[in-house]
């Protein structure tokens, strides 16, 4: 079963700030975050993994809820550059191999 | 340099012929999974690989074939495509399920 993120898209000026949500309604045992611009492949973002340990850009600002099943991105000082699709993808167990993700967040930043 | 390489880049093709479509990765990934992507629908897992010879379903396995008989290289086969698999496909790949993925460029398909 696909997460659910929140919003489905935004519309932000450069240099505000966004977050953008991930939810599920099975246990998770990591979360990971990708963005796509269009035309182009996902790229990674970031791996939050169940116990606290965070893989990814030293940019980029996440949080991982276990209890709750859900993560959240945030987005800071947007730039035209962040523009795109964001998607989040989760993990159920440490033996799973399923990864499965959202239908994505579009994010626009303007001038 | 590393990368994962899909071919073709695009195809057409009409119902009932059976295609391949070509994946592979330069760095030695153990896993590596498919996916299609539509609008409105996000990236759907179709096959997944933890390693040689071991492959499992995602959550759209229907009309559709993987093989992993060498750790570089999975391909996605087609034996009798039909117009709703039109759709953008990728492959990606990475050390395990919990490292950073790289997609390929993505293959877009269609099936008339």
């Amino acid at each position: 079963q696909q997460p659910v993120q929140s919003p489905q898209a935004v519309i932000l000026r450069e240099g505000e700030d966004a977050v953008i949500n991930c939810s599920s309604s099975k246990a998770l045992y990591s979360v990971h975050w990708y963005r796509q611009k269009h035309g182009e492949a996902p790229v990674f973002l970031m791996i939050l993994l169940k116990g606290g340990e965070q893989k990814g850009h030293e940019k980029i600002s996440a949080s991982f809820n276990e209890k709750k099943q859900q993560s959240s991105l945030y987005l800071t000082a947007s730039q035209l550059s962040y523009s795109g699709t964001y998607f989040c993808g989760t993990a159920s167990g440490a033996g799973s191999y399923q990864l499965t993700f959202g239908k994505g967040t579009k994010l626009s930043v303007i001038p | 340099e590393a990368q994962v390489t899909q071919n073709p880049r695009y195809l057409i093709t009409v119902t009932g012929k059976k295609l391949t479509v070509t994946c592979s990765q330069n760095m030695n990934h153990e896993y590596m999974s498919w996916y299609r992507q539509d609008p409105g629908l996000g990236l759907r897992q179709i096959y997944y690989s933890m390693n040689v010879e071991v492959t499992d379903k995602g959550d759209v396995p229907e009309g559709y074939k993987v093989s992993r008989k060498e750790k570089r290289n999975f391909p996605l086969i087609l034996e009798s495509p039909s117009p709703n698999q039109t759709s953008l496909y990728f492959c990606a790949s990475g050390m395990t399920i919990n490292s950073p993925l790289h997609f390929g460029n993505g293959t877009r398909l269609t099936v008339t």
